[in-house]
């Protein structure tokens, strides 16, 4: 079973750009969650979906978004981008709600640079 | 609301010795715990995880952790280190509301000394 893919692997941008990254779960898993992975806040969660409803937001500014497609499909915009906002961003996926959903498994991530 | 600490932001231990990494949790509901290990320019692996039964779980790769309530502990052990053991290591907790997300510890980085 393929496991969860993220594109694209590396992104450069420019401050005030926006991106766009993307999530493939594990076939069978209908719940996607984001994390930001930096090297002075850690890990931390962007936000949940699940049916195409995002179940879940973490503290994170209105410029971070995301969305989910009826095949699960997952993705999450950032818009006018920051210096700040470089950083791993990593995605997970798990079965759903009272279906452990607390086993999350991860993708390789997208590192993204902001210049 | 939960929280993790991992005591110790780098171990360094020699190939073959003992492997310990340390974390404690903090929540008000019988927690689900997890250990994830994540080797440069890749995901989060999931090592072994603590719901509910056992309290002494085994992971991949000769890992194991015990959950001691009374102490709010979970730490990570390994007999023997190897040296493919390096690696960022995370401990993570939730609870089985259905609706609250991983909460991670900063991580402990291990090196393995030959």
């Amino acid at each position: 079973k393929a496991g969860v893919t993220q594109t694209p692997r590396y992104l450069i941008k420019t401050r005030g750009q926006q991106v766009t990254l993307s999530c493939s779960p594990i076939s069978g898993h209908r719940s996607v969650s984001w994390y930001q992975q930096t090297p002075g806040q850690g890990l931390q969660f962007l936000f949940e979906y699940f049916s195409e409803t995002q179940r879940n937001k973490g503290n994170f500014p209105g410029r971070f978004s995301g969305r989910q497609f009826s095949n699960s499909r997952s993705e999450m915009n950032v818009s006018t981008l920051e210096l700040g906002d470089s950083a791993l961003y990593l995605c997970a996926s798990s079965l759903g709600p009272g279906q452990g959903a607390h086993e999350q498994y991860f993708g390789p991530g997208t590192r993204l640079t902001v210049t | 609301a939960q929280s993790v600490t991992q005591l110790g932001s780098h171990v360094s231990v020699s190939e073959g010795a003992l492997v310990l990494l340390r974390c404690n949790y903090s929540s008000s509901v019988p927690p689900y715990l997890f250990w994830y290990v994540q080797y440069p320019n890749q995901g989060l692996q999931l090592l072994l995880k603590y719901t509910t039964g056992a309290t002494l779980v085994k992971g991949i790769n000769g890992f194991e952790a015990e959950f001691k309530k009374s102490e709010t502990s979970f730490h990570l052990t390994k007999p023997s280190a190897h040296m493919s053991d390096a690696a960022e290591y995370f401990c993570a907790v939730s609870v089985y509301s259905g609706n609250t997300p991983l909460v991670f510890g900063k991580g402990t980085r291990l090196s393995v000394i030959a």
